[in-house]
């Protein structure tokens, strides 16, 4: 059975701290990964991950996957309250365009 | 470019009633993908149109069901409401290429008393 599974659950940090977000997969015929960041309301797109080993980087936040080992890391240095969200994980499978989603990673940023 | 619409953003019904939930996706976006989101399950994959044909189901029963117009729009219908049916339903948008990301939708609320 394909499984997406994030950790932490959740996370409460102070606002400056470096935090890192799992996301291990177990799927077959895997194509690519997506985080995502929900706040309350609709998940928006952070970092689509397809090769093993590149890190992806927009400001703070860097992610990268790893195909050998089945997992990938999502990164936010220096956080901000502006950060606290759930972080969702998506795999895409290879064949169709079905995206399967993990439990999600609440993170909660205090000042 | 207008993002996602999801109509209506709230609905409250009843058990045994049906729903029927209408999504818009980004101009030039073939693809839509519906999933139910609740705290228990996390985001859960209802099926995934693309070109007025359904290329993707997920594990749903037959009372949920969809489809998508020629000009991409997509309605998803659910008929005898269970109090479990009680959820975000957002849709999302995309090339319908599977390197491409997809764009979310705010969302429908729907409440089943």
């Amino acid at each position: 059975e394909d499984k997406v599974v994030q950790s932490p659950l959740s996370l409460v940090v102070h606002e400056g701290d470096t935090v890192t977000l799992n996301c291990s997969y177990e799927v077959t015929n895997f194509r690519s990964l997506l985080w995502y960041k929900q706040e309350k309301k609709a998940p928006t797109f952070l970092f689509m991950l397809t090769s093993s080993g590149i890190e992806k980087k927009s400001g703070r936040l860097s992610s990268i996957l790893d195909k050998k080992e089945l997992f990938s890391i999502l990164n936010i240095t220096a956080t901000q309250t502006g950060d606290s969200a759930v972080y969702l994980c998506a795999v895409v499978f290879r064949t169709g365009n079905q995206f399967y989603f993990g439990t999600g990673t609440s993170l909660t940023v205090i000042p | 470019k207008a993002g996602v619409t999801q109509t209506p953003r709230y609905l409250i019904k009843t058990r045994g009633q049906q729903v029927t939930l209408s999504c818009s996706p980004i101009s030039g976006h073939r693809s839509v993908s519906w999933y139910q989101q609740t705290p228990g399950q996390g985001l859960q994959f209802l099926f995934e149109y693309f070109s007025e044909t359904q290329r993707n189901k997920g594990n749903f029963p037959g009372r949920f069901s969809g489809r998508q117009f020629s000009n991409s729009r997509s309605e998803m219908n659910v008929s005898t409401l269970e109090l479990g049916d009680s959820a975000l339903y957002l849709c999302a948008s995309g090339l319908g290429n599977r390197y491409n990301e997809q764009f979310f939708g705010p969302g429908t609320r729907l409440t089943v008393l």
